[in-house]
């Protein structure tokens, strides 16, 4: 079953905005990743947040994570039409092989 | 640097059909190599992955078979396709820490 999912499963803002979204899951995590997909594509790595961290930052990307809650969070802000994508999160378990994904979430950017 | 190479991009095969999906990874040696399904929609999937020659683990009980027979060359494999077997394949390398992806096949099953 899917660890984590992400909310909301679209979301469709101005370009210039803010995009949040944010990512649940239930077990303890080793790390917590996000990826970008573009329609039809394969996975792009965007950033790793680890447990111990709290808050990354990659350009235009933040993430935070808060181990208490189970949750992450992926701003981009100031937003553009090339950020239209899915957006994933996957976590590494401490007591796993494998990477486990959410469902996505879907981002329009509208110009 | 690395590349990831898929092939074919896209393949519609009828009921009962085999398939044979190709990942080969260029720049880079012994890497750990997985192959995904997504449906629509949807996350990802985890099929197969491999750490070494020969060596494969699988994660979902189906039809479909994974191969290693070079280091960086990674097969899915079918000798009957079902209709549920359609989606979109990818293959990845890397860890846990980060993972590369190829461009991905859809496959459409009819």
């Amino acid at each position: 079953s899917q660890q984590g999912e992400e909310d909301p499963q679209a979301l469709s803002i101005q370009e210039g905005e803010n995009a949040t979204m944010n990512c649940s899951y239930k077990t303890s995590i080793n790390n917590l990743q996000w990826y970008r997909q573009n329609s039809g594509r394969g996975l792009v790595h965007l950033i790793l947040i680890r447990s111990n961290e709290r808050e990354k930052h990659s350009g235009r990307l933040r993430v935070t994570l808060d181990t208490s809650k189970k949750s992450s969070s992926l701003l981009i802000t100031a937003s553009r039409a090339a950020d239209t994508a899915s957006y994933f999160c996957a976590t590494a378990l401490d007591s796993n092989y494998q990477l486990i994904w959410g469902a996505g979430t879907k981002l329009i950017i509208k110009p | 640097s690395q590349t990831i190479h898929q092939w074919p991009a896209t393949l519609v095969q009828p009921v009962g059909s085999p398939l044979s999906l190709e990942c080969t990874v260029e720049g880079t040696s012994n890497p750990n190599l997985y192959w995904y399904r997504q449906a629509a929609g949807r996350g990802l999937q985890l099929l197969f992955y491999s750490v070494g020659i020969g060596q494969i683990s699988s994660e979902v009980p189906q039809n479909l078979s994974a191969s290693r027979p070079q280091d960086r060359q990674f097969i899915l494999s079918s000798k009957k396709l079902l209709l549920s077997d359609s989606g979109f394949y990818l293959c990845a390398w890397g860890s846990l820490s980060e993972q590369y992806f190829g461009p991905g096949t859809r496959l459409t099953v009819t």
